[in-house]
């Protein structure tokens, strides 16, 4: 089972959008609507931002949705905060019981 | 509220086995799966595996078949993972994390096991 790919890194300015995309298979990302979002500031334990591709988890801010096409699920962030600066991870069911967390993206806020 | 607290940092040689414990209170820990993860350090997330509570039904990625066992002690709501033959790229923090459905929602504080001889 490979890693979901990510991009490494993810950069914005306060008050921007931006978006992180999450590339995987008709096995995995495109097979059903399992896809989570997860922020980890360092030293922490992963925080969940998104559930089944775009439900937003009680006390997460509205600023972040997710959403998906076909083999790529997509995380944004809009009106970026300096506490959104963090690694991220999409998380997905991957068939048979098993799952498939993707590659990580460095968010930075300039 | 939920709480899954692990137990602590663990120090093993190479070709040795590990053995991290997850508590959970706060809900019916029956009703939820334990998935478990591990963070290399400054490297990503990885699914290791999960384990049905309920039923004691467990499934692990591909990778970690035959290396790892999950079980867990109903009568005391606590999970455990047991890695063997570590070796030094099993140096991470472990992780257990409750799943509501297909998505871990609480996650423990994490367990350092260093594979050092």
């Amino acid at each position: 089972q490979s890693a979901l790919t990510q991009p490494a890194s993810v950069s914005g300015s306060p008050g921007q959008s931006i978006t992180i995309s999450c590339t995987g298979t008709s096995s995995d990302v495109g097979s059903s609507n399992l896809v989570s979002w997860y922020q980890q500031h360092p030293g922490k334990a992963p925080k969940v931002m998104i559930y089944e591709d775009s439900k937003r988890p009680s006390g997460v801010s509205n600023r972040f949705s997710g959403s998906k096409s076909g083999n790529t699920a997509s995380l944004t962030i809009s009106g970026l905060q300096a506490e959104d600066e963090a690694d991220y991870y999409c998380f997905s069911y991957a068939g048979s019981g098993t799952y498939v967390f993707g590659t990580g993206t460095k968010v930075t806020v300039l | 509220q939920v709480q899954l607290v692990q137990s602590g940092a663990e120090v093993k040689n190479p070709g040795a086995s590990v053995k991290v414990s997850c508590k959970a209170s706060g809900y019916t820990f029956t009703g939820y799966y334990i998935h478990w993860v591990r963070q290399a350090p400054g490297q990503g997330l990885e699914w290791m595996g999960w384990i049905n509570p309920n039923t004691g039904g467990t499934n692990s990625a591909q990778k970690f078949q035959g290396r790892v066992t999950m079980t867990r002690d109903t009568s005391i709501n606590t999970a455990h993972m047991e890695l063997s033959s570590l070796r030094s790229d099993d140096t991470a923090v472990y992780y257990c994390a409750r799943a509501d459905g297909y998505c871990p929602d609480y996650w423990g504080q994490g367990t350092l096991v260093t594979v050092s001889s």
